[in-house]
């Protein structure tokens, strides 16, 4: 009963680099999130994808992208990272993305960004 | 634009005290509403709901809420804290005509011995 996996678990980047961020759930669910927390702002969206083939942006998308390769998987991608980008990414998924759903959430990625 | 407010963005309490954890919302239809729990080096886990069938939401662990419309708050509390209860807690609102949660900022709970 793996849920969400999320890897890397950590990571370290230096101001222009690139990289994706994995994330894959066995729950058979339709929609995938990623969101980023950062002290004394709680989780904020970055993107969504209520079904497979769709996404949409969240709070802060500027700065990243996704790609939802199956039902399975949701990545994100950070093309040119900044400090700013330095967060917690949490991927979640929830079985309809109806708005009365649980959220199954991963164990997060610890990005820094140098 | 609908939101949750969560105020004290630290609380300690003793064990065996009462757990009193505030949040306020922001909407102007009735929201689901949501507590999350996050222990330490983990993803959040769900605690409990609000979806308009009752006031009075119990959740896992002893937690329980309520949803005040008239002061539009959905309290977390719990009788008697546990040291195991030691973690960060957020609320969640469903906004309308996304399908996506707002959380807020986030409560740290500290359990004194």
């Amino acid at each position: 009963n793996a849920g969400v996996t999320q890897t890397p678990k950590f990571q370290v980047l230096k101001t222009g680099q690139s990289m994706t961020l994995q994330c894959a759930q066995d729950m058979n669910h339709n929609s995938m999130y990623w969101y980023r927390q950062d002290p004394g702002m709680g989780l904020r969206l970055i993107y969504y994808s209520a079904s497979e083939g769709t996404t949409d942006k969240g709070e802060v998308p500027n700065g990243y992208n996704v790609s939802r390769l199956n039902k399975r998987e949701f990545s994100l991608r950070l093309e040119s990272a900044a400090p700013s980008q330095t967060s917690v990414y949490f991927c979640a998924s929830s079985e309809a993305g109806a708005t009365n759903e649980k959220l199954f959430f991963g164990s997060g990625t610890q990005l820094s960004v140098l | 634009a609908q939101s949750v407010t969560q105020l004290g963005s630290h609380v300690s309490v003793s064990e065996g005290a009462l757990v009193l954890l505030r949040c306020n919302y922001s909407s102007s239809v009735p929201p689901y509403l949501f507590w999350y729990v996050q222990y330490p080096n983990q993803g959040l886990q769900l605690l409990l709901k609000y979806t308009s069938a009752a006031t009075l939401v119990k959740g896992i662990n002893g937690f329980e809420a309520e949803f005040k419309k008239s002061e539009t708050s959905f309290h977390l509390t719990k009788p008697s804290a546990h040291m195991s209860d030691a973690a960060e807690y957020f609320c969640a609102l469903s906004p309308t005509g996304r399908r996506a949660l707002t959380f807020g900022s986030g409560t740290r709970l500290q359990v004194q011995p």
